[in-house]
């Protein structure tokens, strides 16, 4: 079946670097992506998304890439701050088969910000 | 900002037993769903709610779950009898479109004894 995977389970970076979180998807009919942060005891914390008809798409001090050739998704934090310190998650979701809004989660990312 | 919440934020029940938890979506959103996360392990999409039924369940979603909209405002997930394997966190969320921007609440930590 489809899975999301993620390359790298824990990130720890300094204090104003910047951050790159990666994302691996195995279906090529997910048309919809989004990136979660999960701080500890709370819900997932919607950041950004980016519909299959893009490459790139920017927030604020994040911006998501979508490579559709290699299936490959990934977050980009600017600055890194310690409150950016969290489990960060990508989903997908496919129209396919007239899937009504199944987002599809990877294991996730932890990103450690060092002061 | 608007959000989505949950009630409560912890249940403890025994196995058997069944347990209601609530949820009141971001008022003007026209879809709702319900996951869940097992301690250490991946969110988990179990059912999508739209104009009062079902759109999608996942194969997690059997016949001892059940969910509905009782008024204009809540959202519930109802578990007849509770197994073990039901300890989790539960999320609910909404979005506006579908699937579009789904908004997560607290989650309730449901712990079966």
């Amino acid at each position: 079946g489809e899975s999301v995977g993620l390359h790298l389970p824990t990130l720890s970076v300094q204090e104003g670097d910047n951050s790159i979180i990666n994302c691996a998807y195995s279906n090529s009919a997910s048309d919809y992506f989004i990136w979660y942060k999960q701080e500890s005891g709370k819900g997932p914390q919607f950041i950004i998304d980016i519909r299959s008809n893009m490459d790139k798409r920017q927030g604020q001090r994040v911006t998501v890439l979508l490579n559709k050739t290699v299936k490959h998704l990934s977050l980009q934090i600017a600055a890194t701050q310690p409150g950016d310190s969290a489990v960060y998650f990508c989903a997908e979701n496919t129209a396919y088969g007239g899937s009504q809004g199944n987002l599809i989660f990877g294991k996730g990312t932890k990103l450690s910000v060092k002061p | 900002e608007p959000e989505v919440t949950q009630t409560p934020s912890h249940q403890v029940t025994q196995m058997g037993q069944e347990v209601i938890l609530r949820c009141v979506p971001i008022s003007n959103h026209l879809y709702f769903y319900w996951y869940r996360q097992i301690l250490g392990q991946k969110v988990e999409f179990l059912v999508s709610f739209y104009n009062n039924e079902i759109s999608e369940k996942s194969e997690i979603f059997d016949d001892q779950f059940s969910v509905e909209r009782p008024d204009g405002s809540n959202f519930t997930l109802k578990i007849r009898s509770t197994k073990l394997e039901d300890s989790a966190m539960y999320f609910c969320a909404s979005s506006l479109q579908l699937p579009y921007e789904q908004y997560f609440g607290p989650g309730t930590r449901l712990t079966v004894t």
